[in-house]
């Protein structure tokens, strides 16, 4: 059965400490790996997609990477805005064309100054 | 451009009711998917509709239907209200020949039971 696991369920750093998150998961032929952030009360925000073992895409102090079975989210030097839910999902082989997301039940990041 | 557009924002019903949710996808989609999502939990698929039908559907019972209409909105019903039904509903929206394109949400209904 397709699954995603997240840890740690609940992260707490100090400004400027950096650290990891990450998603390990089952899924056979892997058609895309994404991560998105979610704020209290709202929808989730998509952050990247990676597609294959070894990729690593960036934006401001967040870096995820990709392995064949688990992809880290790394904060480097977070600020208390950093703060939210962070979500991975991945999207199993097409079955007939569509594209549904499995998702983790995430990581609730919290950032103090 | 406007992204994804749910309403209403917040619903409270009691069980046995039924209730309809809708949701107009960001400009350019074709595709809007539906998601639950409980307290502390990430969101569960729910079906996905495009060209007027639905296509894929995950482990929901058939009190949980939808429908897309030809401008691509679409409203999710649920009739016999559980209080299990009670969580944040997600729809999301992509474009069928995008492939893995990522999904994009709109913030969400959120239904209480009571």
């Amino acid at each position: 059965e397709d699954q995603v696991t997240q840890s740690p369920e609940a992260l707490r750093l100090q400004e400027g400490e950096s650290s990891s998150l990450n998603c390990s998961y089952t899924v056979s032929g892997l058609r895309g790996l994404f991560w998105y952030r979610q704020d209290p009360g709202k929808g989730p925000e998509f952050l990247f997609t990676l597609y294959s073992a070894g990729e690593e895409k960036e934006k401001e102090r967040l870096k995820a990477t990709l392995t064949k079975k688990e992809s880290f989210l790394h904060i480097t030097a977070p600020k208390p805005e950093d703060s939210a839910t962070y979500l991975c999902a991945v999207q199993p082989p097409f079955r007939g064309g569509y594209n549904k997301l499995i998702f983790g039940a995430g990581t609730r990041l919290a950032v103090h100054p | 451009d406007a992204g994804v557009t749910q309403s209403p924002t917040h619903l409270i019903k009691t069980r046995g009711q039924q209730v309809t949710l809708r949701c107009s996808p960001k400009s350019g989609h074709d595709t809007v998917s539906w998601y639950q999502q409980a307290l502390g939990q990430g969101p569960q698929f729910i079906f996905q509709y495009y060209e007027e039908e639905e296509r894929q559907r995950g482990n929901f019972p058939d009190r949980f239907s939808g429908h897309q209409f030809p401008n691509y909105s679409s409203e999710l019903n649920v009739n016999a209200l559980l209080l299990g039904d009670s969580a944040l509903y997600l729809c999301a929206s992509s474009h069928r020949q995008g492939g893995e394109q990522p999904q994009h949400f709109g913030d969400g209904t959120r239904l209480s039971i009571l």
